[in-house]
């Protein structure tokens, strides 16, 4: 069966720090990959996703960054953090090749504090 | 896409009653729906689906309905349970897009003991 990995569960970082989230996928391959954020009682908001190694798309224009080394492997990266970073951030996967392949499955989630 | 909106709808029940969570989607062309259960600090999990030639799907304590006609979405929880506490958003996609979801705003569902 297919898990999803992402870590830290929590963090805390000064204003001005780097950032750096990992998020993995086992089996399952060449997933497409999604990260989220949510703020604390709203919905959810699409920042990247990924369909495959060394491809990137950005919904919307930040501070953040994403990355894709590997097939299974999603990172979400910023060189300096901003107050407003603070949120939960969320991995997803999916399959997608197909119609019956779309539902998305979420990881546990990163709580990130900016100070 | 991002759900827009500074407070949850919330909806208590007592434990026992049966629950119905409404959603309104937006694209009349869409397709495919979803619903997810978030508990506290989790990650969203995955209910149940339907697609659009359905009207109505069940799971284990769990109604799926699907208004068309008014772009409405519903879902059923049968004798709630204090663990059926959590946000429950609702998904829409559709065909010929890129299979990424635009997400309801969430509705928090509390179970009183």
């Amino acid at each position: 069966s297919q898990t999803i990995h992402q870590w830290p569960a929590t963090l805390v970082q000064p204003v001005g720090s780097p950032l750096s989230l990992e998020c993995t996928v086992e089996g399952t391959s060449n997933p497409n990959l999604y990260w989220y954020r949510q703020a604390a009682g709203r919905g959810l908001q699409l920042l990247f996703y990924s369909v495959g190694i060394g491809q990137i798309s950005s919904e919307v224009s930040q501070n953040l960054s994403a990355s894709r080394p590997q097939d299974r492997q999603f990172i979400l990266s910023s060189k300096k953090l901003l107050l407003s970073d603070s949120g939960f951030y969320l991995c997803a996967w999916n399959l997608g090749a197909s119609r019956l392949q779309e539902t998305q499955y979420f990881g546990p989630g990163t709580r990130l504090l900016v100070l | 896409g991002e759900s827009v909106g500074l407070h949850l709808p919330t909806l208590s029940v007592q434990e026992g009653d049966n629950s119905i969570i409404n959603c309104a989607y937006s694209n009349s062309a869409s397709d495919y729906f979803i619903w997810y259960k978030q508990e506290s600090g989790k990650g969203p999990q995955f209910i149940i689906d339907i697609r659009s030639n359905m009207d109505k799907r069940q799971g284990q304590r769990v109604t799926v309905l699907l208004n068309k006609t008014v772009k409405h979405l519903s879902l059923q929880i049968a004798a709630t349970q204090p663990g059926d506490s959590a946000v429950y958003f609702c998904a829409e996609s559709l065909d010929g897009g890129s299979y990424i979801p635009t997400f309801g705003r969430g509705t928090s569902l509390i179970v009183h003991p």
